[in-house]
């Protein structure tokens, strides 16, 4: 099945300790994006990559770094600089400017 | 703020069509409308986007208004799995720098009803 995957589900970890959120797709997209999601809110972008080797800060990127070396793969992490990385985090690929697919999302819960 | 606007929540038969309205009167001439869904602690789901020309795909039809400050999502024979929060967005074509929020309103909780 084509797709996009988030791995794990859940995660949880000490305050202080960085963490990576795995982002995969099979569906050939050139674009692909990091989201968190709060209770009750939009979607701010974190990062984002249209191209491999190539990446751009979204709104909301201090405390988070990512990587693109392949095409299929954009893993996030958190580190110890976010000051509130407790959320739900949704990574997308795009085929064009305009529809975004979305993973199933990581809960992070950091204590 | 969301630019859009969507009531609360509503209820429709399976089987029926679903119609879910959105008044979004601020829409600029380059945003398109967009829409998706949410299913509880699972990622968004892309459904249908238009710029002003009614559009329909597998999933649904979306029907915009001439001026363009509303617009319906239809979905043909709505089932049980049909259940979700649907967002109606605008939003310009995305080729990076601030455009990148989606900017979800509160959304219209769908029941669909044995």
């Amino acid at each position: 099945d084509g797709g996009i995957t988030q791995s794990p589900k859940y995660l949880f970890r000490k305050e202080g300790q960085n963490v990576t959120l795995s982002c995969e797709q099979n569906l050939n997209h050139d674009a692909m994006y990091w989201y968190r999601q709060d209770p009750g809110q939009g979607l701010r972008l974190i990062y984002y990559s249209q191209i491999v080797n190539d990446f751009q800060k979204g709104d909301i990127a201090e405390g988070y770094s990512v990587s693109r070396e392949k095409k299929e793969s954009f893993p996030l992490t958190v580190t110890s600089a976010q000051k509130n990385p407790t959320a739900f985090y949704l990574c997308a690929s795009s085929p064009s400017p305009y529809e975004q697919y979305f993973g199933p999302g990581t809960r992070l819960t950091v204590t | 703020d969301a630019k859009t606007t969507q009531p609360t929540s509503m209820d429709c038969a399976e089987g029926r069509a679903a119609n879910l309205p959105c008044n979004h009167s601020t829409i600029s001439g380059n945003e398109y409308v967009y829409w998706y869904r949410q299913i509880h602690s699972q990622g968004p789901q892309y459904i249908i986007h238009g710029l002003k020309n009614n559009e329909t795909n597998e999933m649904a039809s979306l029907i915009i208004t001439e001026d363009r400050k509303s617009s319906t999502l239809i979905l043909p024979h709505a089932t049980l799995r049909d259940t979700a929060v649907y967002y109606c967005i605008v939003r310009a074509a995305f080729y990076g720098g601030s455009q990148g929020n989606l900017i979800f309103g509160k959304g219209t909780k769908l029941s669909v009803k044995p």
